[in-house]
């Protein structure tokens, strides 16, 4: 149980487009979900938490403007990342629990993101 | 917000010796205590955790240790097999958000 599925894994795209990434909670409802980046060789940075419902939560130095997200029912996460750039290209991952604002989290496969 | 350090940033050892590395966090106020295991280009997969009212646990070649006096914790790998090889993370959490460590890339020498 406590399966979170991503969408798509792997998108290559040009300078300037925008790309929208998925985040599902197959088995479980999830009234809040989390976005991570990784770059190359470095570790986990959350970037925002994602609120059924409401309006996400960013982190400092994240622009909300840039990195769109939408959180339109309890199994659906969406993070839009406008005007894509090279710098964005990294490695997004989501992560969502059964038990709101509970632990462990579910982290789904990740979607490696390359802008050309 | 909580700053989490890990060491060492790699770890080399031979097939069948253990595996130690450490972490330690900064709010007093953390909680929960989680170790994962990533493979190149794959999720982050849940090795083990343990919570603040617990100093030890163990789940058959993996165990972690905490000591909330000192604010650190840290994963055991004994009998390391070549799978073992990966890059792990600690993390900590006073509420519902993950800070991690830095990483630690294991190699198991065959």
């Amino acid at each position: 149980g406590a399966v979170v599925s991503q969408h798509p894994s792997w998108v290559i795209c040009k300078s300037g487009t925008s790309v929208k990434i998925e985040c599902r909670s197959l088995d479980f409802q999830a009234t809040t979900m989390f976005w991570y980046r990784q770059f190359p060789k470095q570790s986990l940075m959350l970037m925002a938490t994602s609120n059924e419902g409401s309006k996400a939560t960013y982190e400092q130095g994240v622009e909300k403007d840039k990195f769109l997200i939408n959180h339109a029912s309890l199994t659906l996460s969406t993070l839009t990342v406008t005007s894509a750039h090279p710098e964005d290209s990294s490695f997004y991952i989501c992560s969502a629990s059964p038990n709101p604002r509970a632990q462990p989290q579910h982290f789904g496969d990740g979607t490696r993101l390359s802008i050309l | 917000g909580e700053n989490v350090e890990q060491h060492p940033s790699t770890l080399s050892v031979q097939e069948g010796d253990s595996a130690v590395i450490k972490c330690t966090y900064s709010d007093s106020a953390s909680n929960y205590f989680p170790w994962y295991k990533q493979e190149l280009g794959k999720r982050p997969q849940l090795i083990i955790d343990i919570r603040s009212n617990v100093g030890e646990k163990k789940d058959q070649r993996i165990a972690v240790t905490l000591n909330k006096t000192a604010k650190h914790f840290s994963l055991h790998i004994t009998e390391t097999q070549p799978e073992d090889s990966a890059v792990y993370f600690c993390a900590a959490s006073n509420d519902y958000k993950l800070s991690f460590g830095a990483g630690t890339t294991v190699t198991v020498r065959a």
